[in-house]
């Protein structure tokens, strides 16, 4: 079946440095993939998503980009901020109206 | 503020008790879900109602007993249930066309329920 892998965290990064969170899929067909993301205490939130292979998705300075040759969307972010720190989960769905497969989740922890 | 809102955020109830777990949505959505999100698991979808119908119910078991009066509501009533049901409950609603799921979500902020 349909599954996403996600890199196991915590990744833990100085502010203003690089992100990169790993996003694998398998999947039979061409789903829709989304980054959501859990702040402390709140739900998960739609961060960003792509539709169709080399979409890249952006929103708050995060990026990811739809490969389809390698079935892969990681997210990417130039300069975190301590307030970035969260939980992120990737996510895929068909358009045939299936329900979402989420990712185990990674936490991220930026510290000042 | 997502427009989802779940009550009450924080639940600790013994193993006899019967309590239920309410959710609403303000955002127009015809789909509801119920997730649990437990320490170092990953989310697990519990039911799923379209248009006030039940269409999934992933193997939940019994003293978890969904209820879906009408499109803006949801509720997860709880009985007899054990330590290891102790999680953050998410609700979250969508919009969906003639079956199909855009795959966006909007949550609620969840109920912490603690069971003794």
């Amino acid at each position: 079946g349909d599954s996403v892998t996600q890199m196991e965290g915590p990744v833990t990064l100085s502010e203003e440095a690089c992100l990169t969170i790993n996003c694998t899929y398998t999947a039979t067909g061409y789903p829709s993939l989304f980054w959501y993301v859990q702040y402390p205490g709140e739900g998960l939130q739609l961060l960003l998503k792509a539709t169709k292979a080399d979409d890249k998705g952006s929103n708050k300075g995060f990026e990811a980009t739809y490969r389809k040759e390698t079935t892969s969307f990681h997210l990417e972010k130039g300069s975190v901020q301590v307030s970035d720190s969260a939980v992120y989960f990737c996510a895929l769905i068909y358009n045939a109206g299936n329900m979402l497969t989420f990712g185990g989740g990674t936490r991220l922890m930026v510290k000042p | 503020e997502t427009g989802v809102t779940q009550t009450p955020r924080h639940l600790v109830m013994g193993m006899t008790n019967k309590k239920s777990l309410k959710c609403e949505q303000h955002l127009g959505h015809n789909a509801m879900y119920w997730y649990k999100q437990s320490a170092k698991k990953p989310l697990e979808l519990m039911f799923v109602y379209n248009f006030k119908e039940q269409t999934e119910n992933n193997s939940v078991p019994s003293r978890f007993s969904p209820e879906c009066p009408n499109s803006s509501h949801l509720f997860l009533h709880l009985h007899t249930l054990q330590p290891e049901d102790s999680a953050l409950y998410l609700c979250a609603s969508s919009r969906t066309g003639t079956g199909r799921n855009t795959g966006e979500l909007f949550f609620g902020e969840g109920s912490r329920l603690t069971v003794l």
